[in-house]
């Protein structure tokens, strides 16, 4: 079962933040952050591990309630670079290697 | 830096036609995934393998096959194309072992069915 990103798209202005969340119903090993830019290959942003786990990068960072079965992505002081689509795939089964992708969060980062 | 190379960006059929899709991966990665990407649906698995002639059905298996003879070559094949396979199609390979691997996209290939 696809887990749930929201919202599914947001329009921000340069400089502002953004928070992007994914919801699992069932428990998660790892969650993976990739983004995707119109007509490219999605790009790996980030993996998260371990319940409670934050990760940075550049501004961009990720956390994992592990109870919650939830992460969320959030990105600070938005630059234009950062347009794109988001996606978060989920690793239920530990050494499985199979991720389930969420339908994506469209980012438009406008001047 | 991991090259995952799909043979075509834009690819157009025949209902009924035998369809191949080719991604090769020049990392000798031992995981290698079939994506199906449609608006608002994400990207959803259409098989997997994790060795040379080893495969598992992904989430969307109905309609397709998989052939893996060689360690950096996936193929997808649509048996018998149909107008509802119409999509882009987006290939990935990733490292075994421990942990959890990042997944290395190819560009992908615009399928579309007549």
């Amino acid at each position: 079962q696809q887990p749930v990103q929201s919202p599914q798209a947001v329009i921000l202005r340069e400089g502002e933040d953004a928070v992007i969340n994914c919801s699992s119903s069932k428990a998660l090993y790892s969650v993976h952050w990739y983004r995707q830019k119109h007509g490219e290959a999605p790009i790996f942003l980030m993996i998260l591990l371990k319940g409670g786990e934050q990760k940075g990068h550049d501004k961009i960072s990720a956390s994992f309630n592990e109870k919650k079965q939830q992460s969320s992505l959030y990105l600070t002081a938005s630059q234009l670079s950062y347009s794109g689509t988001y996606f978060c795939g989920t690793e239920i089964i530990q050494g499985a290697q199979k991720l389930v992708f969420g339908q994506g969060t469209r980012l438009t980062i406008n001047p | 830096d991991v090259k995952v190379t799909q043979s075509s960006r834009y690819l157009v059929k025949r209902t009924g036609e035998k369809v191949f899709l080719e991604c090769v991966q020049d990392m000798d990665h031992e995981n290698m995934f079939w994506y199906r990407q449609d608006p608002g649906l994400g990207l959803r698995l259409i098989y997997f393998s994790y060795d040379v002639k080893m495969k598992e059905k992904g989430d969307i298996p109905e309609g397709y096959s998989v052939s893996r003879e060689k360690k950096e070559r996936f193929s997808l094949i649509l048996e018998s194309a149909s107008t509802n396979q119409t999509s882009m199609y987006l290939c990935a390979s990733s490292l075994s072992g421990a942990g959890s691997r990042p997944q290395h996209f190819g560009d992908g290939t615009r399928l579309s069915i007549l």
